[in-house]
């Protein structure tokens, strides 16, 4: 099976920085993905890991580490716009299974 | 590009009812995912379709959830009869291969009374 985990809610000023991690159990791995989802709306993607490493793109950038099960979304010179759930999603070694994390909510303070 | 359309947006049963929602996903997008979402939680898999065929449906409740996906393209959920914990929005989502970026519609939301 599979299990994801992340932390449920966070607070960041506007103009920081904030990390959102997700740990997880699979029985296999064929990569990473991060998905925004606006209140209300559908889940957007954001960034996709498949080997380990760092992947930056623009204000957003998505770490990967298999052996540790790990993987953290790096948000920089956040914006009132970024307040959102981020989630964390996971698929297995054929593709078959693909499970979501709980999420974790954003919100931007001024 | 058109995005995936999903339809109903929105839709209001009572408890026993039977209800259906289509999608139609992003042209020559092979894979199509139907997801339920309760409010503060992630999207749960329900089916997976690579084509026309089910790839994944081990968390379909298939006493009441039936899925399909005729030639390939449109697909309809259907649940008979519905319960109050079926309460949730469903997601459509589609991606051009089946290790891919997906792609979500806006979403059914569904209201059982």
């Amino acid at each position: 099976g599979q299990n994801i985990d992340q932390p449920t809610e966070m607070t960041a000023t506007e103009g920081a920085i904030v990390q959102i991690n997700c740990t997880y159990q699979t029985s296999g791995f064929n990569g990473l993905f991060w998905y925004q989802q606006h209140a209300g709306e559908a889940p957007t993607f954001l960034s996709y890991n498949v080997l380990d490493g760092l992947e930056e793109k623009g204000r957003f950038s998505s770490f990967l580490s298999r052996s540790k099960g790990y993987s953290y979304l790096l948000l920089k010179e956040l914006q009132m716009k970024d307040s959102a759930s981020y989630l964390c999603a996971v698929k297995d070694n054929y593709g078959q299974n693909f499970v979501f994390g709980p999420g974790t909510r954003l919100s931007v303070l001024p | 590009e058109a995005g995936v359309a999903q339809s109903p947006r929105y839709k209001i049963i009572e408890k026993r009812q039977s209800v259906a929602f289509w999608c139609n996903p992003i042209s020559g997008h092979a894979t199509l995912y139907w997801y339920q979402q309760i409010l503060g939680q992630g999207p749960k898999l329900l089916i997976q379709f690579q084509n026309n065929g089910v790839v994944d449906d081990s968390q379909l409740p298939k006493d009441r959830f039936s899925a399909e996906r005729l030639k390939g393209v449109d697909s309809t959920l259907k649940i008979q009869p519905a319960k109050l914990e079926d309460s949730a929005v469903y997601l459509c989502a589609s991606s051009l291969v089946r290790e891919g970026e997906q792609y979500f519609g806006p979403g059914t939301r569904l209201t059982v009374t």
